[in-house]
């Protein structure tokens, strides 16, 4: 099993601020088949990103994700309000699917 | 639009059952993988199930092989668990979600508690 490991645990950031997430995963991810959501309070998970790269309908292009193999990364350009939350990364290169612990992003 | 809407959750004791159903619209369910994700509170997400657009296919985390039944009527346009020998480590929230190996589309979830 491919365990995700996220850091960092919290981010405190101001409105206005890039925000850098990373997802490094126990062995490779194959075909760089891992995915990025967002989780607001006492709402379900978001799609943001798949395939490492690329966002999902209607994401705003502020969200950016890249890596590949072992190191991953979500990238926030400039925080709205609204992206404080928690974020969660998940590989599906290979079987059981697993998630990361996830890194929430606080207003600073 | 594509939606999702669990229901069937609820309140049981250790060693009972409870069936989450998922009806879904927006979208062809018949065509799809579907699966359920649960978090516990405070917790990180883990998948649970999946099943396969005809249903001839299902795959389970370990921990519920033996205890949970994922299933589906494509005629209704709807998903299913069903949880038996329930545990406190089952209490969660339950999702269900549209399975593209990622999960595309999610309910707002059904919360499962397990106590006595």
């Amino acid at each position: 099993e491919i365990v995700l490991t996220q850091s960092p645990g919290t981010l405190s950031l101001s409105p206005g601020e890039r925000a850098t997430l990373s997802c490094r995963a126990s062995q490779s991810v194959s075909s760089s088949y891992l995915a990025w959501y967002q989780q607001r309070p006492g709402q379900a998970p978001r799609l943001l990103i798949y395939v490492a790269s690329s966002r999902a309908t209607g994401i705003p292009d502020r969200f950016s994700g890249s890596g590949s193999g072992t190191d991953f990364t979500l990238t926030i350009s400039r925080l709205e309000p609204e992206d404080f939350a928690v974020y969660y990364c998940q590989q599906y290169g290979s079987s059981p699917r697993t998630f990361g612990q996830g890194t929430k992003v606080e207003m600073k | 639009e594509v939606q999702l809407v669990e229901s069937g959750g609820g309140l049981v004791q250790p060693g009972g059952s409870l069936r989450l159903s998922c009806p879904a619209s927006g979208f062809s369910f018949s065509n799809y993988w579907m699966s359920w994700v649960r978090q516990a509170p405070g917790k990180g997400l883990e998948w649970v199930a999946n099943i396969k657009p005809d249903g001839s296919e299902k795959y389970y985390v370990d921990s519920v092989i033996g205890r949970f039944t994922i299933s589906r009527d494509n005629a209704k346009n709807s998903l299913y668990l069903q949880m038996n020998s329930l545990r406190a480590e089952d209490t969660a929230m339950y999702y269900c979600a549209r399975d593209l190996s990622y999960f595309d589309y999610w309910g707002q979830g059904a919360l499962v508690s397990v106590s006595s």
